[in-house]
């Protein structure tokens, strides 16, 4: 496609269940973030991709999250054993290359909601 | 502690007016600077960036201004439109560095009053 594409649009879950969540980035971009906004709050960085480098973890809030992606393409997202306060919007985004001062291009988001 | 702040949540102006949205960061190490623009129930757009070899850049409507010493950049938009109402997002980045991330800000919520 021609954007960042994000699946499930809309999710809730029961508190303690994992949910998966998936992106497909824009063809040919090396680079793949993953970022959550809560309510209220702003863009929160969670996990880095740059093409065969060792992800930049540096922002999962706690090891109920991980982040996985094949090659340069798919990435999922895992949160384990959800909690209420892991209710937000989960952006992926994707750009060209990485730390070169390109502008990212960000999916619509999977909104989470965990009860 | 954050890095990026913008520090008014919210922002009221007049069509046709201009709006100016403020953003100030602590890191010495960001060298580039980018504004995003979200509609509710909508990914974030690039809007306009800055580097810091640079103190202004200009699009159209919209005009990013920084100020390396005070580590303050601001977004001004005129004239204003409706059209506008957004939250807007400061971003910032170590474009020379190891740091593959955006930094973001908490965001501010232009409404432009028709």
């Amino acid at each position: 496609g021609a954007g960042v594409s994000q699946s499930p649009s809309n999710k809730v879950t029961e508190k303690g269940k994992d949910v998966e969540l998936r992106c497909d980035p824009i063809s040919g971009h090396t680079a793949l973030y993953w970022y959550r906004q809560r309510l209220g709050q702003g863009l929160e960085f969670l996990i880095y991709f740059q093409g065969n480098s060792a992800p930049d973890k540096s922002g999962l809030p706690s090891d109920r999250f991980s982040a996985e992606r094949t090659g340069e393409s798919v990435s999922t997202l895992t949160i384990q054993r959800t909690q209420q306060e892991d209710s937000a919007v989960y952006l992926c985004a994707s750009s060209p290359i990485g730390t070169a001062g390109n502008t990212i291009y960000f999916g619509e988001g999977s909104w989470l909601t965990v009860v | 502690d954050q890095q990026v702040k913008q520090n008014s949540p919210s922002l009221s102006v007049q069509e046709g007016r201009i709006s100016i949205l403020n953003c100030d960061y602590t890191n010495s190490m960001f060298d580039y600077f980018l504004w995003y623009k979200k509609y509710p129930a909508e990914g974030p757009t690039f809007l306009i960036s800055i580097s810091s070899i640079k103190d202004k850049n200009e699009d159209g409507r919209f005009t990013v201004f920084l100020n390396k010493s005070a580590k303050h950049l601001s977004l001004h938009i005129v004239p204003s439109q409706p059209g506008d109402s957004a939250v807007y997002f400061c971003a910032a980045e170590n474009y020379g560095g190891s740091q593959g991330n955006l930094i973001f800000g908490k965001g501010t919520k232009l409404s432009v009053k028709p």
